[in-house]
């Protein structure tokens, strides 16, 4: 199975605040991979496919780059609505893998 | 209104076996590849099996677990059996819309249930 690596595990921030989170394959996944958000006690929500595809209602702050074996998620200007833990989930092949997370936490 | 929800969640002693069932509304149930997805308390996400729109290809991370669907019930299963310690979670199933680009296909969750919480203890 493909291992997904995201760093780091939390960070804290304050509102305004340019985040920055990354997730690594233990190989290549050409650009075969989504981000989700999860707030506490609910359900994740997609945020990013196909690495830097922003699903349709999420707001412009969030961006996706990467392709082959490296990924970023970046958040541009941290709201108060964006406090949760994120995941990373490679769709390139099966088992389809999630990173372990990063939870993002007010500094 | 576009949703899923999910039963059977419970108590349930090691060895046992539990069926779990997703109910979808609001959309073509049987347009869609299904997934079903799993949280340990506190811990992370982990997927779990995902089925195609017809049943005709599935996938899972363990063999203990077979997901199925029925689509003239809009509704996905899990069955789950030898269950362990370790299977203590949250299952969530969600959506898998499928989004094709240049001859590439990708999968995206794009609508999930609030999850039935399965606790495996003696």
């Amino acid at each position: 199975a493909i291992q997904m690596t995201q760093s780091p595990s939390s960070l804290s921030a304050s509102v305004g605040d340019r985040v920055t989170i990354t997730c690594r394959a233990s190989q290549a996944i050409r650009n075969d991979l989504g981000w989700y958000q999860q707030r506490p006690g609910r359900a994740p929500k997609l945020l990013v496919y196909a690495a830097s595809t922003l699903e349709s209602g999420v707001p412009s702050r969030f961006s996706g780059s990467g392709s082959g074996t490296d990924f970023t998620l970046i958040i541009s200007s941290l709201q108060p609505e964006d406090f949760a833990t994120y995941y990373c989930l490679q769709d390139y092949s099966y088992p389809r893998t999630f990173g372990q997370g990063t939870k993002v936490a007010i500094k | 209104e576009v949703q899923l929800v999910e039963s059977g969640g419970g108590l349930v002693q090691p060895g046992e076996s539990l069926r779990l069932s997703c109910t979808a509304s609001g959309f073509t149930f049987s347009a869609y590849w299904m997934t079903w997805v799993r949280q340990a308390p506190g811990k992370g996400l982990e997927w779990v099996a995902n089925i195609k729109r017809d049943g005709s290809d599935l996938h899972s991370v363990d063999s203990r677990f077979t997901i199925s669907r029925d689509n003239a019930k809009n509704s996905l299963y899990l069955q789950m059996n030898s269950l362990r310690l370790e299977d203590t979670a949250v299952y969530y199933c969600a959506r898998d819309r499928t989004y094709c680009n240049g001859g590439t296909c990708y999968d995206l969750f794009d609508l999930w249930g609030q999850g039935t919480l399965v606790t495996v203890s003696s």
